[in-house]
């Protein structure tokens, strides 16, 4: 499927395990971001890429590690998942270049639940 | 560091009426883009609207409209003529060009449209 897609649509984990968030698209994008969305806080940068291999943190990075060793997957894992990890999970993506429309397109979401 | 403030948790408004949404931010930048977001009950992100820093011309889209107000720092969404399916979480972005390309949200505001 063409855009940009997320997997698990759905989970639920306990407490100390490790969770490995899947996003993917289809465009080759250069940029790509997860933001975390809860209640009261809107939504807030984890982590984000300008190109395969490139990464940096964004506002909330703590408790989080991703990876981009190709241009068009983008996963973010949890290395021991907490409860205070429990929220919605959005990737996104965006061309670059000046001349590009600066639209980010987002993925559909992964609500996460850790017990 | 720049923020984003929506100052109306909750909204809501008659069908067929006009609404407007506020949000106001803080940056030190000359040019930028903002954003208005839609995130229907399905949870999607839809961009409804952007305005770029340097246009003095304000952004419209069929029934949605906003007021730049750049010294201000103010980026008002209106929305003409309600419709049921406009009952969402909007949120105001804001995004410099040129760095991370990252996009800092509002808190969003619940939007309900009665008929």
């Amino acid at each position: 499927d063409a855009g940009i897609t997320q997997s698990p649509r759905y989970k639920i984990t306990e407490t100390g395990r490790q969770v490995t968030l899947m996003c993917h698209q289809t465009w080759s994008h250069s940029y790509m971001f997860w933001y975390r969305q809860d209640l009261g806080h809107g939504l807030r940068l984890i982590y984000y890429s300008a190109a395969a291999d490139i990464t940096d943190k964004g506002e909330v990075p703590d408790g989080y590690v991703v990876s981009r060793s190709k241009t068009e997957n983008f996963p973010l894992t949890l290395e021991s998942a907490t409860r205070s990890q429990t929220s919605v999970y959005f990737c996104a993506s965006r061309a670059s270049g000046r001349g590009s429309y600066n639209e980010q397109f987002f993925g559909p979401g992964t609500r996460l639940t850790v017990l | 560091a720049q923020t984003v403030t929506q100052s109306q948790p909750e909204m809501s408004v008659q069908e067929a009426e006009t609404v407007t949404l506020s949000c106001t931010y803080d940056t030190s930048e000359s040019n930028y883009y903002l954003f208005w977001y839609k995130q229907p009950p399905s949870r999607q992100m839809i961009l409804v609207i952007r305005q770029e820093a340097y246009k003095q011309q304000n952004a419209t889209e069929n029934r949605f409209s906003v007021n730049f107000q750049k010294a201000a720092k103010s980026f008002s969404l209106k929305i003409s003529d309600s419709q049921l399916g406009d009952t969402a979480m909007y949120f105001c972005a804001f995004m410099n060009p040129g760095g991370s390309e990252k996009l800092v949200f509002g808190k969003g505001t619940k939007l309900t449209v009665n008929p």
